[in-house]
């Protein structure tokens, strides 16, 4: 069984600039989360969707963080315009069901804003 | 809303040595624990979880946990580690609709 896949892996951009970053889940499982994970610190949740509609986003900065989930499939996270603390590894998980079932984990995008 | 502590930032220890790794949490309603590990440069792995049931819970690689509701621990044990047990662990909970992590804690396996 393929794993949660993320792209890219790495991405450096100055602030004020605009980056996006990709998860494609595990197939069948019907929640997706994306974690912001700062050096030193655990995976703080920016918002899970349960296949395309949001369950919770309330620690999504949505000044400038958006994010959807297309046919509730794949997703895209979005950051307009970066700011020097989004410096971060964000994770992209997928789970078959609410919060309560195993999580699986992709590799993770680190940003660096310079 | 839920919250959890790892009391312990780092942990070195010896190879073959026993270890535990100290979880708390808070929370006003019935809950979901979860001990994951992160390997450099990789996304965490699920290493066991509590639901309900049985207050001791077995996960890969040798690891346990014991679930204590009257102390709110869910503290992680294995009784001999090795050289790649050496990762980031995470403790979290649950309540069914929100999930929160831990700070982690490094475990330095030497040998």
């Amino acid at each position: 069984e393929a794993g949660v896949a993320q792209s890219p892996r790495y991405k450096i951009i100055e602030k004020r600039q605009s980056v996006a970053f990709w998860c494609n889940p595990i197939s069948g499982h019907a929640t997706l989360y994306w974690y912001q994970q700062i050096l030193g610190q655990g995976p703080k949740l920016l918002i899970q969707f349960q296949n395309n509609g949001v369950v919770d986003d309330s620690q999504l900065p949505k000044d400038r963080f958006s994010a959807e989930r297309l046919k509730g499939v794949d997703s895209t996270l979005k950051i307009q315009p970066a700011k020097l603390e989004d410096s971060a590894v964000y994770l992209c998980a997928s789970s078959l069901g609410g919060t309560a079932y195993e999580q699986y984990f992709g590799p993770g995008t680190r940003l660096t804003v310079t | 809303a839920q919250s959890v502590t790892q009391l312990d930032s780092q942990v070195p220890v010896f190879e073959e040595a026993p270890v535990e790794l100290r979880c708390n949490y808070s929370s006003s309603v019935s809950v979901y624990l979860f001990w994951y590990v992160q390997y450099p440069n990789q996304g965490l792995q699920l290493l066991l979880k509590y639901l309900s049931g049985s207050t001791l819970v077995k996960g890969i690689n040798g690891f346990e946990a014991e679930f204590n509701k009257s102390q709110t621990s869910f503290h992680l044990r294995k009784p001999s580690v090795h050289i790649s047990d050496t990762a980031e662990y995470f403790c979290a909970v649950s309540d069914g609709d929100d999930m929160r992590f831990g700070a982690g804690t490094r475990l330095t396996v030497k040998p």
